[in-house]
């Protein structure tokens, strides 16, 4: 079944220290992952997103995930979190089965608290 | 360019009345998504349409419809609404019809059914 887990509803780290958000998969063949953000009472935005090539992606406000394949993760990192970091965190992947490659399937999402 | 736009930000309804949460983009996308976000469940793919005229049902389409008569509009009815259906609704638009491109999404819409 194709499937995205993000197994920790809510992750806590002090300000400056570094932060993961973890995300595995299950897809058939080669995934196309991403990472969205939802700050309250808006509406999702993209972070970053992996297709092909290096297996470290960077994306927009210094966060950063790597792709490993033997591991089927895409875990989330930054090496300094702020406070304005503090937000809900949604891994996504493409549904890789053939007339379903339109769809994505997101992860349960991840509580991210940033503490001063 | 006021990309994808939501109305009602809230709405309350009681059972069975029926109402219709708008959606509309300016950025010429094909392919148009609602999501419906519940506590613990992460984001449900209700229904989604890869072009003007033509729909598809997503994970969770039972009591909703849709329909796409323009490229720029793609409106979610509920036709009987239940208290099952109290969650928060996403539009979300992308360009393309394949999913490696990224979504852009609207501030939602907050639907509570008593």
């Amino acid at each position: 079944a194709q499937s995205v887990a993000q197994p920790e509803d809510q992750v806590k780290v002090a300000e400056g220290n570094p932060l993961t958000v973890k995300c595995t998969y299950s897809v058939s063949g080669n995934p196309y992952l991403f990472w969205y953000v939802q700050y309250p009472n808006r509406g999702l935005q993209f972070l970053l997103k992996y297709i092909t090539g290096d297996n470290l992606v960077k994306g927009s406000y210094g966060f950063e995930a790597e792709f490993n394949k033997s591991q089927t993760s895409f875990h989330l990192k930054k090496p300094s979190a702020l406070v304005s970091d503090s937000a809900l965190y949604f891994c996504a992947v493409r549904h890789s089965v053939s007339g379903a490659t339109n769809k994505l399937i997101f992860g349960t999402g991840t509580l991210l608290a940033v503490q001063p | 360019n006021a990309g994808v736009t939501q109305t009602p930000k809230f709405q309350v309804l009681k059972t069975g009345q029926s109402m219709t949460l708008q959606c509309a983009q300016d950025m010429n996308h094909e392919y148009m998504s609602w999501y419906r976000q519940d506590p613990g469940m992460g984001l449900r793919l209700i229904h989604y349409s890869v072009g003007a005229g033509i729909t598809d049902q997503g994970e969770v389409p039972n009591g909703y419809n849709v329909s796409r008569s323009t490229t720029e509009d793609f409106p979610l009815r509920l036709l009987s609404a239940a208290p099952s259906q109290t969650s928060v609704y996403f539009c979300a638009s992308r360009t393309g019809t394949q999913g490696a491109n990224v979504l852009t999404f609207g501030a939602g819409s907050r639907l509570t059914v008593l």
